[in-house]
C-alpha cells in the first residue's frame, strides 16, 4: 500500500531561522494537502497542491509539490513562534487520505 | 455552524470495555473518517465513509467498527477495549469527496487500562 514518509520527525530552531519538512510517496499522488497541528489541537488545513512541479505561497510559508508528484516540500521562512506545532503533509489513493508521520516544529525565542 | 464535534473529549476505559465515540458534522458533508493519532506515527486512518450507509477499512481497522445511517453522524466503536488502543481520536469531514479539504474535530482522548 501507499506510504506516505516525512523527515525529519523533529526540528528545534532559534527564532529567525528557516524551517523545511520533506514528504516522499512510494506512488504517484494525485495531489497532496498540508496540515498544521498547535499543540493539544486538532490538524487544521493549511493548503492543498495538484499540479507537477506546483509552487504556492502563503506569507513565509512555501509549498512546493516534485515534478514526478511524489514528494513535496514546506519552508518556512524566518519562524516565528507561532509556528510552532507539528506540520503533516497527506496524499490521496483510492479514496483515502494518507497522512505522513508528521514534523513536530519547537522554535526558541 | 458547529462544524466536526466529537464526543466524549476524554474518556478512561478498563481493558475489554466496548464504548462509542461519537462524531456529527453539520456541513452536510458526504466524506466522513476516523484517524488515530500516537507519538511519532502520525495520523492512522482506522475507517471512512463516501457517504450515508458506505462504509470501507482504512489502514488500520483491527478493533473497531463504524456505521453511516445518516450524513451527519459517523460512530466508531470499540468492541473490546485493548491497552494497545489507547490513543487520541479524530474523526474528519469533508465535501463531495475525499480530495477536498478534511475539517478535523477537537479529538477524544482514550486510555484504557
Amino acid at each position: 500500500g501507499q506510504q506516505v514518509m516525512q523527515i525529519p520527525q523533529y526540528q528545534h530552531v532559534q527564532e529567525g531561522e528557516d524551517f523545511t519538512t520533506y514528504c516522499n510517496s512510494s506512488t504517484t499522488l494525485s495531489n497532496i494537502q498540508w496540515y498544521k497541528q498547535r499543540p493539544g489541537g486538532h490538524p487544521v488545513f493549511l493548503i492543498q497542491l495538484v499540479k507537477s512541479g506546483e509552487v504556492k505561497k502563503q506569507k513565509r510559508l512555501t509549498f512546493q509539490f516534485g515534478e514526478a508528484k511524489k514528494n513535496s516540500s514546506l519552508h518556512i521562512t524566518a519562524t516565528q513562534t507561532t509556528d510552532v506545532g507539528t506540520y503533516f503533509c497527506a496524499g490521496h489513493q483510492g479514496g483515502k487520505l494518507i497522512f505522513g508521520q508528521g514534523t513536530e516544529l519547537s522554535v526558541k525565542p | 455552524n458547529a462544524g466536526v464535534t466529537q464526543t466524549p473529549k476524554f474518556q478512561v476505559l478498563k481493558t475489554g470495555q466496548s464504548m462509542t465515540l461519537q462524531c456529527a458534522q453539520d456541513m452536510n458533508h458526504e466524506y466522513m473518517s476516523w484517524y488515530r493519532q500516537d507519538p511519532g506515527m502520525g495520523l492512522r486512518l482506522i475507517h471512512y465513509s463516501v457517504g450515508a450507509g458506505i462504509t470501507d477499512q482504512g489502514e488500520v481497522p483491527n478493533g473497531y467498527n463504524v456505521s453511516r445511517s445518516t450524513t451527519e453522524d459517523f460512530p466508531l466503536r470499540l468492541l473490546s477495549a485493548a491497552p494497545s488502543q489507547t490513543s487520541v481520536y479524530f474523526c474528519a469531514s469533508s465535501g463531495r469527496d475525499y480530495q477536498e479539504t478534511q475539517y478535523f474535530g477537537p479529538g477524544t482522548r482514550l486510555l484504557v487500562l
